[in-house]
């Protein structure tokens, strides 16, 4: 049963640390996508890459936050330095083809910046 | 850019009712919506989708309608059961684009014994 994987699960940091999450999409599939999820804003897009490129990063305050995917196993979304807004849930998705837009979310990653 | 709009933000029910939630896109061109259920502290998972071709899609007690005119799709869940407890994402994408997901803001679906 092939799943999305992602590290660490939970994370409790103190504000100005650096903070990195690590995904590793279902192997096979060329497009990653970053999501931030917080009772307010519900899910929002914060970057996506196909073929290890990255296609859009709108999303993502660019000033703290860099998000790179180093080979097809494994992206990753850095934020440095945290701040307490940044308290939410990550969660990494990936999806099959171009085109194909169904996606596979990992269990996410719980980051609480105190 | 798409925007989806969900309503209503929560909904409870008696075990065997019906619920229905219901989205709006902005987006004319967008001609794919799923509709993911996320269970408390779990990730989403994709339940049912439809694409703009279809009026209607229906897998077991789970139906999606879509009005292209109208812009709006609905996810219909008959006969509900306590374990249909969660909350259920709609989202739109334009597959011809890059193909991201707009997400609308959720729906937290109670269902009482």
């Amino acid at each position: 049963d092939a799943r999305v994987t992602q590290t660490p699960r939970h994370k409790v940091t103190e504000m100005g640390q650096e903070v990195t999450m690590r995904c590793q999409p279902i192997l096979g599939h060329n497009t990653v996508f970053w999501y931030r999820q917080t009772m307010m804003q519900g899910l929002e897009l914060l970057a996506y890459f196909r073929n290890r490129a990255p296609l859009d990063d709108s999303g993502m305050p660019k000033d703290r936050f860099s998000a790179e995917m180093p080979d097809a196993t494994l992206a990753t979304l850095k934020i440095q330095p945290s701040e307490p807004r940044d308290s939410a849930v990550y969660f990494c998705a990936s999806g099959p083809l171009p085109g194909v837009v169904e996606q596979f979310f990992g269990p996410g990653t719980r980051l609480t910046v105190l | 850019g798409e925007n989806v709009e969900q309503h209503p933000s929560t909904l409870s029910v008696q075990e065997g009712d019906s619920a229905v939630i219901k989205c709006t896109y902005s987006d004319s061109a967008s001609n794919y919506f799923p509709w993911y259920k996320q269970e408390l502290g779990k990730r989403p998972q994709l339940i049912i989708d439809i694409r703009s071709n279809v009026g209607e899609k229906k897998d077991q007690r789970i139906a999606v309608t879509l009005n292209k005119t109208a812009k709006h799709f609905s996810l219909h869940i008959t006969e509900t059961q306590p374990e249909d407890s969660a909350v259920y994402f709609c989202a739109a994408s334009n597959q011809g684009s890059q193909g991201n997901l707009i997400f609308g803001k959720g729906t937290k679906l109670s269902v009482k014994p």
